[in-house]
């Protein structure tokens, strides 16, 4: 039973190259979240989304920002013209109703250099 | 969400119990108390939840004070891979929506 995968695990970025992160929730989880650690900093809450629904994106930098769940395949959050400041960890979790806990991924590391 | 309030940082000696208290005065009656733990560089892992009574999982124990202002999670016996970032979190039972991560409480398990 894989947990919530992420990949990649670790993204290296020139500044003003776009940046994928792709997450796949755990089987039967049809809700995902989105978040950002920046360095020595908490967890920040982005995006949270149903399949083909963007639910909240309260915490989502109102530029350059874009997240999606299609129908089929990953979640992928998507960063364009990434600026050093966006280089921090970006975690992925997944939920079910009525199953407690949420589960989270390993997170991608991205480095805008 | 209610408001938490956690020390910034404890330790704890390996192998003894480690108690980390969480404040929650302004808890509503619908609101659990989780806990959720972060080990360096990994996701956050979910240890436990409660409403009112005392809970235990093969993780942890969760404490809850009969006013439900405040609660503890112990870990029985710590160990260092029990060093982490411990988050106290206060909100409605759902399996849904976001969780509001705090500062936490940097737990230090000492050999």
């Amino acid at each position: 039973n894989a947990g919530v995968m992420q990949n990649p695990r670790h993204l290296v970025r020139r500044r003003g190259q776009e940046a994928r992160l792709r997450c796949s929730p755990m089987k039967g989880h049809s809700h995902v979240y989105w978040y950002r650690q920046l360095p020595e900093e908490g967890l920040k809450f982005m995006v949270y989304l149903q399949k083909e629904n963007i639910i909240d994106e309260s915490g989502m930098p109102k530029e350059r920002f874009s997240a999606e769940f299609p129908k089929e395949g990953p979640s992928i959050l998507r960063i364009q013209q990434v600026v050093r400041g966006d280089s921090a960890a970006y975690f992925c979790a997944s939920s079910r109703p009525g199953v407690d806990g949420y589960t989270f991924g390993s997170g991608t590391r991205l480095t805008v250099v | 969400d209610a408001k938490t309030t956690q020390p910034t940082s404890m330790d704890c000696a390996e192998g003894r119990a480690a108690n980390l208290p969480c404040n929650h005065s302004t808890i509503s009656g619908n609101e659990y108390v989780y806990w959720y733990r972060q080990i360096h560089s990994q996701g956050p892992q979910y240890i436990i939840h409660g409403l009112k009574n005392n809970e235990t999982n093969e993780m942890a124990s969760l404490i809850i004070t009969e006013d439900r202002k405040s609660s503890t999670l112990i870990l029985p016996h710590a160990t260092l891979r029990d060093t982490a970032v411990y988050y106290c979190i206060v909100r409605v039972s759902s399996n849904t929506g976001k969780l509001i991560f705090g500062q936490g409480t940097t737990l230090q398990v000492k050999p």
